[in-house]
């Protein structure tokens, strides 16, 4: 069971908008700023969103990140199938003292 | 650009000691940065395992801490993870990452290193 929460699987037709949410508590996503990473199978790890939603330069500006209260999201506009993925949220919790991730959604392009 | 590479053994044996070192090129250990290793277990999430600042602190997973460490060897431009008493439940793919502003951030990763516990 993760501390975030994120749902399983999300899907969307190319060049449509998706979005993803993530869900914590006041002790993580509620005071702390929330990361966001894309996963491909057999790949490391891409940073996407830092600080709920500042993007590096090198992430296009079709991906954004919001947070507000205890819960974050990111949205995908104009999908590509190169965005399928892994998407996985994560935040600092200060309970834990440690990060924490949320268990993953897995996007499917159609 | 840093660079990370994960290397060690891909098989260890149940309660033995898990031994990774993640290789950087690039960026100088001493100059700064945060260090940490994360984990996937097969078909499953990622899973942060603990980082460490250049200076030496750090923070690890609580469900963790009992068994893991990890450190720094600035000569070699190289810092490890040791975790030790190990299960099956320790099967997966390690990573190494490091970023240069938090410790709950990882801008840059290594390929990963699959490393097998047997049941």
């Amino acid at each position: 069971q993760s501390v975030l929460t994120q749902p399983p699987s999300a899907s969307g037709t190319p060049g449509q908008r998706v979005t993803i949410s993530c869900s914590g508590s006041s002790s993580n996503i509620g005071s702390k700023t929330v990361t966001w990473y894309q996963h491909l199978p057999g790949t490391a790890p891409k940073l996407l969103i830092y600080n709920n939603d500042q993007r590096p330069s090198r992430v296009p500006d079709r991906f954004s990140g919001s947070k507000s209260g205890t819960s974050a999201s990111l949205a995908i506009s104009g999908l590509q199938s190169e965005d399928e993925a892994d998407y996985y949220c994560t935040a600092w919790d200060d309970s834990l003292n440690g990060v924490v991730f949320g268990g993953g959604t897995k996007l499917t392009v159609l | 650009q840093v660079q990370l590479q994960e290397s060690g053994p891909g098989l260890v044996k149940p309660s033995e000691t898990l031994s990774l070192t993640c290789g950087v090129s690039g960026y100088s250990i001493s100059s700064g940065n945060y260090w940490g290793w994360i984990r996937q277990p097969p078909g499953k999430g990622l899973e942060w395992i603990g980082t460490i600042y250049h200076s030496g602190s750090t923070y690890y997973n609580p469900s963790l801490k009992s068994r893991v460490t990890i450190s720094v060897d600035m000569p070699k431009n190289q810092f490890s993870l040791k975790l030790t008493s190990v299960t099956a439940a320790d099967t997966a793919v390690y990573y190494c990452a490091t970023d240069s502003h938090s410790w709950e951030r990882f801008d840059y990763w290594g390929q990963g290193t699959l490393v097998t516990v047997p049941s």
